[in-house]
C-alpha cells in the first residue's frame, strides 16, 4: 500500500518558469512533510518542510504548500534552473514514529 | 563537518551469502535510519535507531537487521540474500530526536548475482 505517491514520474519546463511537483498521500495521521531532491550517484538532500499546522512554507526559490482536506501537497520552483534538474522525492511521518514514507519520486529537467 | 559516509560504496554478493553494511552518520547526530531504493520503489524505509535503541521498523523479511553503537555509528546486515535484494541502500542521519530532516549519505549498491 503506497501511502505517499507521486504520480508524475517525469516533468519537463523551461529554464526561468514554474515548476510544480505534486504529492498525494492516503494516512491522514501524517503531520509532517518534507521533499528531497536527489543526483545521480549522490544521496538525497533535503530541500523544504512544512508541518501539518501550516499550509504554506517558503525558502528562496522553494515554497511547498500543503491542502489537508485534499492530502495533497505540492513543491514549487520558481524561477526553474538547469541545475534544479534531478529527482525529487517527497516523503512524510507521523511525529513520534521516526518511520518516514517516501514517494517513488519524480525527475524534474529543466530546459535551458 | 563531514558528512554521512557510508561502507562499501559498491558490493557483489551472491544468493544465500550475507552483508554488512556500515554507516557513519554527521558527528553529533544520534538518529539513524536506513532505506532502500530500487527502480520504481522509491525509499523503502527499513528502520530506524536513536541512541543504540531501535524505534521503529518498516515491512521486510528479519533477514534484514540492523543495529547503532555507542558512537552513533550503525551497521544493517542482510542474511541469506535473495537476487530481489539488489538495490541503493541509503543510510541517513538526524540531529533531532523528534522529526526533522535528515541527511543522506551516498549509499552502497549491493548487487546479488
Amino acid at each position: 500500500d503506497q501511502q505517499v505517491k507521486q504520480n508524475s514520474p517525469s516533468l519537463s519546463v523551461q529554464e526561468g518558469r514554474i515548476s510544480i511537483l505534486n504529492c498525494d498521500y492516503t494516512n491522514s495521521m501524517f503531520d509532517y512533510f518534507l521533499w528531497y531532491k536527489k543526483y545521480p550517484a549522490e544521496g538525497p538532500t533535503f530541500l523544504i518542510s512544512i508541518s501539518s499546522i501550516k499550509d504554506k512554507n517558503e525558502d528562496g526559490r522553494f515554497t511547498v504548500f500543503l491542502n489537508k482536506s485534499a492530502k495533497h501537497l505540492s513543491l514549487h520552483i520558481v524561477p526553474s534552473q538547469p541545475g534544479d534538474s534531478a529527482v525529487y522525492f517527497c516523503a512524510a511521518t507521523t511525529s513520534g514514529t521516526y518511520k518516514y514514507i517516501f514517494g517513488t519520486g519524480t525527475r524534474l529537467k529543466v530546459l535551458a | 563537518k563531514a558528512g554521512v559516509t557510508q561502507t562499501p560504496r559498491y558490493l557483489i554478493k551472491t544468493r544465500g551469502q550475507q552483508v554488512t553494511l556500515s554507516c557513519s552518520p554527521i558527528s553529533g547526530h544520534r538518529s539513524v535510519s536506513w532505506y532502500q531504493q530500487t527502480p520504481g520503489q522509491g525509499l523503502q524505509f527499513l528502520f530506524e535507531y536513536f541512541s543504540e535503541t531501535q524505534r521503529n521498523k518498516g515491512n521486510f523479511p528479519g533477514r534484514f537487521s540492523g543495529r547503532q553503537f555507542s558512537n552513533s555509528r550503525s551497521e544493517m546486515n542482510v542474511s541469506t540474500l535473495e537476487l530481489g535484494d539488489s538495490a541503493l541502500y541509503l543510510c541517513a542521519s538526524s540531529p533531532s530526536s523528534t522529526s526533522g530532516e535528515q541527511y543522506f549519505g551516498p549509499g552502497t549498491r549491493l548487487t546479488v548475482t
